[in-house]
């Protein structure tokens, strides 16, 4: 089964400082693994998808995140912090096999918090 | 564009009161799903569709029912006997497993 664990519920940085949000999956099979972003009272969108493909993905607003198969992780990065990325994170997980049909499994989310 | 489209965008719910979440999608998803924000407790999943005419419970589905008529539409319907319905609600779709989620914009409901 799927399990997907984000280290840290809150984060903060200084505009212009590097941004690492954490995300550890477990899976039996190779998975899909994703980062999303939430601003208030909005829906989340995607920032970025491994599908194994390439374990270094970049994404949108300046954003990547490397697959580590050995630590099993999908940590999301961005180099220097602006005041507009601010909102709640989300890494989440399917599994390429059998009949789950694309359902994700959720990471309990990192909020992101941004100091001038 | 498309896109999924949740309405409304406010709903505010008297005690006793059934309440019905549109849900309506124009990506040609198979799979839909529905699920229930609170503060500090992340995504909960409560219905989900893989194909027209059928859905699984998802982990809190008690309380809540859904349909699938249509492959475009999936509502959500807040019964009575769910006692602690204010939330946000957030419905998705999916092609498939490499795709990951398309999100509409949510439903926030309150109880009055």
């Amino acid at each position: 089964a799927q399990s997907v664990t984000q280290l840290g519920s809150h984060v903060s940085v200084s505009e212009g400082a590097l941004v690492l949000l954490r995300c550890n999956y477990s899976s039996s099979v190779p998975p899909y693994l994703f980062w999303y972003v939430q601003y208030p009272n909005q829906g989340l969108q995607l920032l970025l998808k491994y599908t194994s493909a390439a374990t270094l993905v970049k994404g949108i607003n300046g954003f990547e995140a490397e697959f580590k198969k050995s630590e099993t992780s999908f940590h999301l990065t961005k180099p220097s912090a602006h005041m507009s990325d601010a909102a709640e994170y989300f890494c989440a997980g399917s599994n390429a096999g059998g009949t789950s049909y694309g359902k994700l499994t959720f990471g309990q989310g990192t909020i992101l918090t941004v100091h001038p | 564009d498309g896109g999924i489209t949740q309405s409304p965008k406010y709903l505010f719910r008297k005690e006793g009161q059934n309440v019905t979440l549109s849900c309506e999608q124009n990506l040609n998803h198979d799979a839909m799903y529905w699920y229930r924000q609170d503060p500090g407790q992340g995504l909960r999943l409560i219905y989900y569709s893989q194909i027209v005419n059928d859905f699984q419970k998802g982990d809190i589905a008690e309380g809540y029912s859904v349909s699938r008529e249509k492959k475009e539409s999936f509502p959500l319907t807040v019964t009575s006997a769910q006692k602690n319905p204010t939330a946000f609600y957030l419905c998705a779709s999916t092609p498939g497993a490499a795709y990951g989620y398309t999100f509409g914009s949510g439903t926030r409901l309150t109880v009055v």
